[in-house]
Protein backbone atom coordinates (compact mmCIF):
# COMPACT_ATOMS: atom_id res chain seq x y z
CA UNK A 1 0.00 0.00 0.00
CA UNK A 2 1.01 3.38 -0.65
CA UNK A 3 3.16 5.28 1.78
CA UNK A 4 3.43 9.15 3.03
CA UNK A 5 6.04 9.73 5.27
CA UNK A 6 5.54 13.04 7.56
CA UNK A 7 8.37 14.47 10.14
CA UNK A 8 7.03 13.80 13.82
CA UNK A 9 7.70 17.53 14.75
CA UNK A 10 8.63 20.88 13.61
CA UNK A 11 9.49 24.32 15.11
CA UNK A 12 9.31 27.64 14.28
CA UNK A 13 9.34 30.90 15.67
CA UNK A 14 6.85 33.07 15.65
CA UNK A 15 6.52 35.51 12.48
CA UNK A 16 8.42 32.83 10.64
CA UNK A 17 7.79 30.60 8.18
CA UNK A 18 6.91 26.79 8.25
CA UNK A 19 7.34 24.13 6.33
CA UNK A 20 5.85 20.79 6.93
CA UNK A 21 6.72 18.05 4.08
CA UNK A 22 4.93 14.84 3.18
CA UNK A 23 6.92 11.91 1.27
CA UNK A 24 5.73 9.45 -1.24
CA UNK A 25 7.00 7.83 -4.16
CA UNK A 26 6.10 9.72 -6.98
CA UNK A 27 3.66 11.77 -4.75
CA UNK A 28 3.71 14.81 -7.74
CA UNK A 29 1.64 12.25 -9.32
CA UNK A 30 -1.17 12.38 -6.74
CA UNK A 31 -3.28 15.21 -5.29
CA UNK A 32 -2.28 15.92 -2.12
CA UNK A 33 -4.55 17.36 0.84
CA UNK A 34 -3.49 18.42 4.01
CA UNK A 35 -5.37 18.86 7.71
CA UNK A 36 -5.19 20.53 11.01
CA UNK A 37 -6.10 19.27 14.45
CA UNK A 38 -6.06 21.28 17.46
CA UNK A 39 -5.80 19.30 21.02
CA UNK A 40 -9.30 17.63 21.60
CA UNK A 41 -10.80 18.54 18.15
CA UNK A 42 -11.82 17.27 14.83
CA UNK A 43 -9.64 17.49 11.76
CA UNK A 44 -9.77 20.70 9.53
CA UNK A 45 -9.50 21.10 5.40
CA UNK A 46 -6.76 23.48 5.64
CA UNK A 47 -5.36 22.38 1.44
CA UNK A 48 -6.69 20.92 -1.02
CA UNK A 49 -5.78 19.22 -4.55
CA UNK A 50 -1.80 20.15 -3.97
CA UNK A 51 -2.60 24.26 -3.51
CA UNK A 52 -6.19 24.98 -3.30
CA UNK A 53 -7.53 26.61 0.27
CA UNK A 54 -10.86 26.30 1.30
CA UNK A 55 -13.24 29.47 2.29
CA UNK A 56 -12.16 30.97 5.81
CA UNK A 57 -8.28 29.01 5.27
CA UNK A 58 -6.02 32.24 5.62
CA UNK A 59 -4.12 32.70 2.48
CA UNK A 60 -1.11 31.92 4.70
CA UNK A 61 -1.45 28.42 4.42
CA UNK A 62 0.02 27.22 0.87
CA UNK A 63 1.28 24.06 -0.36
CA UNK A 64 2.90 22.42 -3.05
CA UNK A 65 3.65 19.18 -4.73
CA UNK A 66 6.61 17.65 -6.94
CA UNK A 67 8.59 14.67 -7.19
CA UNK A 68 8.81 12.39 -4.21
CA UNK A 69 7.95 15.31 -1.54
CA UNK A 70 4.69 17.64 -0.86
CA UNK A 71 4.63 20.75 1.70
CA UNK A 72 2.86 22.57 3.33
CA UNK A 73 3.53 25.96 3.88
CA UNK A 74 3.03 28.12 6.54
CA UNK A 75 3.96 31.92 6.40
CA UNK A 76 4.06 34.50 9.43
CA UNK A 77 3.28 31.78 11.92
CA UNK A 78 1.44 32.49 14.67
CA UNK A 79 0.83 30.87 17.79
CA UNK A 80 -2.97 29.61 17.20
CA UNK A 81 -1.27 28.08 14.18
CA UNK A 82 0.31 25.40 16.75
CA UNK A 83 -1.80 22.17 16.09
CA UNK A 84 -1.02 18.56 14.19
CA UNK A 85 -0.75 18.63 10.52
CA UNK A 86 -1.57 15.66 8.41
CA UNK A 87 -1.56 15.21 4.75
CA UNK A 88 -3.47 12.83 2.69
CA UNK A 89 -4.01 11.03 -0.69
CA UNK A 90 -6.31 8.85 -3.03
CA UNK A 91 -4.32 5.91 -3.85
CA UNK A 92 -6.01 5.08 -7.31
CA UNK A 93 -4.12 1.77 -7.50
CA UNK A 94 -6.29 0.10 -4.56
CA UNK A 95 -9.16 3.04 -4.20
CA UNK A 96 -7.55 3.25 -1.01
CA UNK A 97 -7.49 6.88 1.07
CA UNK A 98 -3.96 7.19 2.79
CA UNK A 99 -2.51 9.81 5.48
CA UNK A 100 1.05 10.82 6.71
CA UNK A 101 1.71 9.83 10.44
CA UNK A 102 1.14 13.46 11.45
CA UNK A 103 3.52 16.53 11.94
CA UNK A 104 3.47 18.23 15.42
CA UNK A 105 3.92 22.06 14.75
CA UNK A 106 5.50 23.92 18.31
CA UNK A 107 5.50 27.35 17.82
CA UNK A 108 8.28 28.72 19.97
CA UNK B 1 -24.32 24.39 7.31
CA UNK B 2 -23.05 21.07 7.14
CA UNK B 3 -23.25 18.93 10.40
CA UNK B 4 -22.23 15.49 11.15
CA UNK B 5 -22.80 14.11 14.09
CA UNK B 6 -21.69 10.78 15.46
CA UNK B 7 -23.27 8.30 18.13
CA UNK B 8 -23.42 4.46 19.23
CA UNK B 9 -19.47 4.95 20.96
CA UNK B 10 -18.77 3.48 24.29
CA UNK B 11 -17.08 0.26 26.52
CA UNK B 12 -17.22 -2.65 24.69
CA UNK B 13 -15.03 -5.95 26.01
CA UNK B 14 -13.00 -7.59 23.42
CA UNK B 15 -14.64 -9.45 20.81
CA UNK B 16 -17.64 -7.56 21.07
CA UNK B 17 -19.65 -5.29 18.55
CA UNK B 18 -20.66 -2.24 18.32
CA UNK B 19 -22.70 0.09 16.21
CA UNK B 20 -21.79 3.30 15.38
CA UNK B 21 -24.00 6.03 13.51
CA UNK B 22 -23.78 8.91 11.91
CA UNK B 23 -26.54 11.94 11.25
CA UNK B 24 -25.75 14.45 8.50
CA UNK B 25 -27.73 17.98 7.76
CA UNK B 26 -27.14 20.71 6.11
CA UNK B 27 -26.37 19.03 2.26
CA UNK B 28 -28.17 16.24 0.00
CA UNK B 29 -26.79 13.10 1.76
CA UNK B 30 -27.50 10.46 -1.31
CA UNK B 31 -24.97 12.99 -3.51
CA UNK B 32 -21.83 12.07 -1.62
CA UNK B 33 -19.82 9.51 -0.58
CA UNK B 34 -19.28 8.99 2.91
CA UNK B 35 -16.14 7.97 5.64
CA UNK B 36 -15.50 6.77 8.73
CA UNK B 37 -11.80 7.57 10.25
CA UNK B 38 -10.42 7.22 13.15
CA UNK B 39 -7.89 7.98 15.34
CA UNK B 40 -6.45 5.92 18.45
CA UNK B 41 -5.25 7.72 21.91
CA UNK B 42 -1.86 9.86 21.75
CA UNK B 43 -2.16 8.62 17.36
CA UNK B 44 -2.30 9.94 13.98
CA UNK B 45 -5.40 9.53 11.78
CA UNK B 46 -6.78 6.34 10.17
CA UNK B 47 -8.75 6.10 6.91
CA UNK B 48 -10.97 3.14 8.25
CA UNK B 49 -13.76 3.03 5.49
CA UNK B 50 -15.49 4.20 2.59
CA UNK B 51 -18.90 4.33 0.67
CA UNK B 52 -20.80 5.49 -2.34
CA UNK B 53 -23.49 7.92 -2.58
CA UNK B 54 -25.32 4.80 -4.01
CA UNK B 55 -23.77 1.97 -1.94
CA UNK B 56 -22.49 0.29 -5.05
CA UNK B 57 -18.84 0.68 -3.71
CA UNK B 58 -17.67 0.17 -0.66
CA UNK B 59 -13.78 0.31 0.83
CA UNK B 60 -12.18 -0.88 3.86
CA UNK B 61 -8.77 -0.61 5.50
CA UNK B 62 -6.93 -3.75 5.77
CA UNK B 63 -6.61 -3.59 9.53
CA UNK B 64 -10.70 -3.76 9.60
CA UNK B 65 -11.61 -6.07 6.02
CA UNK B 66 -14.29 -8.86 7.46
CA UNK B 67 -14.72 -7.38 10.55
CA UNK B 68 -16.50 -3.87 9.66
CA UNK B 69 -19.06 -3.30 7.88
CA UNK B 70 -19.99 -0.02 6.18
CA UNK B 71 -23.85 1.17 5.35
CA UNK B 72 -25.93 4.14 4.70
CA UNK B 73 -29.73 4.75 4.62
CA UNK B 74 -29.94 7.62 2.17
CA UNK B 75 -33.52 8.09 3.23
CA UNK B 76 -32.57 8.76 7.27
CA UNK B 77 -29.16 11.08 5.95
CA UNK B 78 -27.29 8.74 8.17
CA UNK B 79 -24.43 6.37 7.58
CA UNK B 80 -22.99 3.24 10.10
CA UNK B 81 -20.44 1.58 10.82
CA UNK B 82 -20.87 -1.85 12.52
CA UNK B 83 -17.87 -3.34 14.41
CA UNK B 84 -17.72 -6.97 14.92
CA UNK B 85 -14.80 -9.13 16.73
CA UNK B 86 -13.53 -5.88 18.45
CA UNK B 87 -10.16 -5.65 19.27
CA UNK B 88 -8.02 -3.31 22.00
CA UNK B 89 -6.69 -1.71 18.85
CA UNK B 90 -9.46 -0.62 17.56
CA UNK B 91 -9.90 1.63 20.52
CA UNK B 92 -10.27 5.23 18.92
CA UNK B 93 -11.96 8.08 18.07
CA UNK B 94 -14.32 7.35 15.31
CA UNK B 95 -14.89 10.49 12.75
CA UNK B 96 -17.61 10.64 9.92
CA UNK B 97 -16.11 12.34 7.07
CA UNK B 98 -17.97 13.88 3.81
CA UNK B 99 -16.12 12.17 0.85
CA UNK B 100 -15.43 15.12 -1.66
CA UNK B 101 -13.57 15.04 -5.50
CA UNK B 102 -13.43 13.07 -8.08
CA UNK B 103 -11.75 9.52 -9.67
CA UNK B 104 -9.38 11.89 -12.12
CA UNK B 105 -8.66 14.65 -9.28
CA UNK B 106 -8.57 12.57 -6.28
CA UNK B 107 -10.51 12.45 -2.92
CA UNK B 108 -10.37 14.21 0.26
CA UNK B 109 -12.70 15.06 3.11
CA UNK B 110 -14.35 18.31 3.29
CA UNK B 111 -16.34 18.30 6.24
CA UNK B 112 -16.06 16.27 9.45
CA UNK B 113 -17.95 15.06 12.54
CA UNK B 114 -16.60 15.69 16.06
CA UNK B 115 -15.99 11.84 16.88
CA UNK B 116 -16.92 9.13 19.00
CA UNK B 117 -15.60 6.89 21.59
CA UNK B 118 -14.74 3.25 21.51
CA UNK B 119 -13.31 1.93 24.16
CA UNK B 120 -12.37 -1.90 23.75
CA UNK B 121 -11.76 -2.98 27.34
CA UNK B 122 -11.88 -6.26 29.44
Amino acid sequence: SYVLTQPPSVSVAPGKTARITCGGNNIGSKSVHWYQQKPGQAPVLVIYYDSDRPSGIPERFSGSNSGNTATLTISRVEAGDEADYYCQVWDSSSDLRVFGGGTKLTVL
Amino acid sequence: EVQLVESGGGLVKPGGSLRLSCAASGFTFSSYSMNWVRQAPGKGLEWVSSISSSSSYIYYADSVKGRFTISRDNAKNSLYLQMNSLRAEDTAVYYCARDQGTVTTGYYFDYWGQGTLVTVSS
